[in-house]
């Protein structure tokens, strides 16, 4: 099944740091750009993060970027988000997304999503 | 960036009903925009990419047009499992930032 799967969320106090974790199965991750998207308590949908195939490439949403930092691992089929200086605006529910391919091979939506995992930030 | 505008922000309707929800850019896209669809609680699923075309799985009722900044995803009878949360999004130059509208929730009249 192909699938991916978050962890890492939690409840975390304003300014502190947090590591996400997405695990991706069921098909090849290096052939896949990969996206975070979070949505905070009864918002939207917001896109914060993209990484290419290889990772040399790197995008951010402005309302996180110098805090927030993007990664994968290849090797291990696995995507990572580190959050530092975190606000108490970064409370939501954060998503992994796997990025549709055209014939192209350009990018065309996100069609597997994870179930996500929930971040707080509060004292 | 481009930002991306979706109406109405609520629609009320009945089952069997034909809904038709619009996604507006502040400047040209082409085609590259994407459908989906959000339940409470859960992922949201991709319904529509290069605003017309029907992801694998996808029950036919729904159909997407459009292209430049004008949008709209079309329910052509309402099902009882389709009230949910519509959101479109743009990924035009295939580079990054690729944002989303506010979404349209789809109520039950």
């Amino acid at each position: 099944e192909v699938q991916v799967v978050e962890s890492g969320g939690g409840l975390v106090q304003p300014g502190g740091s947090l590591r996400l974790s997405c695990a991706a199965s069921g098909f090849t991750f290096s052939s896949y750009r990969m996206n975070w998207v979070r949505q905070a308590p009864g918002k939207g949908l917001e896109w914060l993060s993209y990484i290419s195939r290889g990772g040399g490439f790197i995008y951010y949403a402005d309302s996180v970027k110098g805090r927030f930092t993007v990664s994968r691992d290849n090797a291990k089929n696995s995507l990572y988000l580190q959050m530092n200086s975190l606000r108490a605006e970064d409370t939501a529910v954060y998503y992994c997304a796997r990025g549709r391919i055209d014939s192209s091979s350009r990018d065309d939506g996100f069609d597997i999503w994870g179930q996500g995992t929930m971040v707080t930030v509060s004292s | 960036d481009i930002q991306m505008t979706q109406s109405p922000s609520t629609l009320s309707a009945s089952v069997g009903d034909r809904v038709t929800i619009t996604c507006r850019a502040s400047q040209s896209i082409n085609s590259c925009l994407a459908w989906y669809q959000q339940k409470p609680g859960k992922a949201p699923k991709l319904l529509i990419y290069k605003a017309s075309s029907l992801e694998s799985g996808v029950p036919s009722r729904f159909s997407g047009s459009g292209s430049g900044t004008e949008f709209t995803l079309t329910i052509s009878s309402l099902q009882p499992d389709d009230f949910a949360t519509y959101y479109c999004q743009q990924y035009n130059g295939y580079s990054p930032p690729y944002t989303f509208g506010q979404g349209t929730k789809l109520e039950i009249k």
